[in-house]
């Protein structure tokens, strides 16, 4: 099973470009999130998503875009990097609805660096 | 709002001792509560959930956290530390019935000496 893949591992952008950070499950999930990961910081949610065509800002949401035309994919669009967006990026799903405390089934991660 | 604290950001334990890894935690309401690990270059993995059914949980890999309400913990035990829980390990919570919004804590990185 593949599960949660995320692409690409690693990414270096100089700041001001642009570009998507994609997520894709193979687990009929409804729910998808992203999260980035900082030093000391723990796990902050960006958007999250309770099922196509639905999105929702999470804790962190400027300088992110998101949608879901699809169950499977839900991709993370940076309009205008900025270093302050380096950070290493997780995707997540879930079963959504009655089993709201599911655990969250993770990618890889996605390394990013804002130069 | 919900908040997360976990107390040492990095803890250090020969093969063998007691693992502790500690969780406090704000809530307005009866939380629901996660303890995930991270091993390196991976992404997180669900060790266990509190859910109101019972306080004492019980994880995969020998791991278990106790819901202490009047303390507002919910901290993560092992009785004998292996060198494969050597990982980055994170105290979550979750407010609303969904669970569409997890606040994670900032992590505790364990280290295992032989």
């Amino acid at each position: 099973n593949a599960g949660v893949t995320q692409t690409p591992k690693f990414q270096v952008l100089k700041t001001g470009q642009s570009m998507t950070l994609q997520c894709a499950q193979d687990m009929n999930h409804e729910y998808m999130s992203w999260y980035r990961q900082d030093p000391g910081m723990g796990l902050r949610l960006i958007h999250y998503s309770v099922g196509a065509g639905i999105t929702d800002q999470g804790e962190v949401p400027n300088g992110y875009n998101v949608s879901r035309s699809t169950t499977e994919d839900f991709p993370l669009r940076l309009l205008s990097a900025a270093p302050s967006q380096t950070s290493v990026y997780f995707c997540a799903s879930r079963v959504q609805g009655a089993t709201y405390n599911s655990p969250l089934h993770f990618g890889n991660g996605t390394r990013l660096t804002v130069t | 709002a919900q908040s997360v604290t976990q107390l040492g950001s990095h803890v250090s334990v020969s093969e063998g001792a007691l693992v502790l890894l500690r969780c406090n935690y704000s809530s307005s309401v009866p939380p629901y509560l996660f303890w995930y690990v991270q091993y390196p270059n991976q992404g997180l993995q669900l060790l266990l959930k509190y859910t109101s059914a019972a306080t004492l949980v019980k994880g995969i890999n020998g791991f278990e956290a106790e819901f202490k309400k009047s303390e507002t913990s919910f901290h993560l035990t092992k009785p004998s530390a292996h060198m494969s829980d050597a990982a980055e390990y994170f105290c979550a919570v979750s407010e609303d019935n969904a669970g569409n919004m997890l606040t994670f804590g900032g992590g505790t990185r364990l280290m295992v000496k032989p």
